[in-house]
């Protein structure tokens, strides 16, 4: 079966420094991957999507990127935090055949930019 | 471009009581998928349900329910007799067929279940 893992479950991070979340998927091929960010209060902004190793598409341009160096690694990055960046940040991954799939949800990641 | 309304923000329901979750979207395609996902206070989204939008049947599943209605452009559920560990942040969901944009959420309603 399809497993899903993400870490850390919670990080501190001072404004200015760097970040890198990352995200695997297991037992499952060519996966669609996603890093959506949850603002307390608010709903699932989507950040960035995959289809396929160097092709990401990003939906929100901020001091945030990602890249998927292997088929089923997904990696949220930034060089500069900022306090804004607080927030649940969560990964996802659906099969590839459009938009019937349903997506499964990592653990997500709780980030407090201090 | 695909939009999702929950308007209901927090609900509060005392344990046995139904309660609906309203849904309400935008799409100019005619072919389309809804979904509902579940995030307890774990934080995980857990799936509940997808309809495509050639299938307006209502759906049971135990004490969960959707009526989805074309019509009025809504994708509601229901809670039937709920429990203590109902409570959680619901999202409703959109994909477009011809989009090239993965699933929007909707801004979720948060259920509170009262003993």
């Amino acid at each position: 079966s399809q497993t899903i893992h993400q870490w850390p479950a919670t990080l501190v991070q001072p404004v200015g420094s760097p970040l890198s979340l990352e995200c695997t998927v297991e037992g499952t091929s060519n996966p669609n991957l996603y890093w959506y960010r949850q603002a307390a209060g608010r709903g699932l902004q989507l950040l960035f999507y995959s289809i396929g190793i160097d092709q990401i598409s990003s939906e929100v341009p901020q001091n945030l990127s990602a890249s998927r160096p292997q088929d089923r690694q997904f990696i949220l990055s930034s060089k500069k935090l900022l306090l804004s960046d607080s927030g649940f940040y969560l990964c996802a991954w659906s099969g590839d055949r459009g938009a019937e799939e349903k997506l499964f949800f990592g653990s997500g990641t709780q980030l407090s930019v201090l | 471009a695909q939009k999702v309304t929950q308007a209901q923000t927090e609900i509060s329901v005392v344990e046995k009581e139904d309660v609906t979750l309203d849904c309400v979207y935008e799409t100019r395609d005619t072919t389309y998928y809804l979904f509902w996902y579940k995030q307890p206070p774990s934080g995980e989204l857990v799936f509940l349900i997808r309809r495509n939008s050639f299938d307006e049947q209502n759906e049971i599943s135990g004490r969960y329910s959707w009526n989805f209605q074309k019509s009025t452009s809504s994708f509601n559920f229901t809670i039937t007799a709920s429990q203590v560990v109902d409570s959680a942040v619901y999202f409703c969901a959109l994909s477009e067929a011809s989009g090239n944009t993965p699933l929007v959420f909707g801004k979720g309603t948060r259920l509170s279940v009262i003993a």
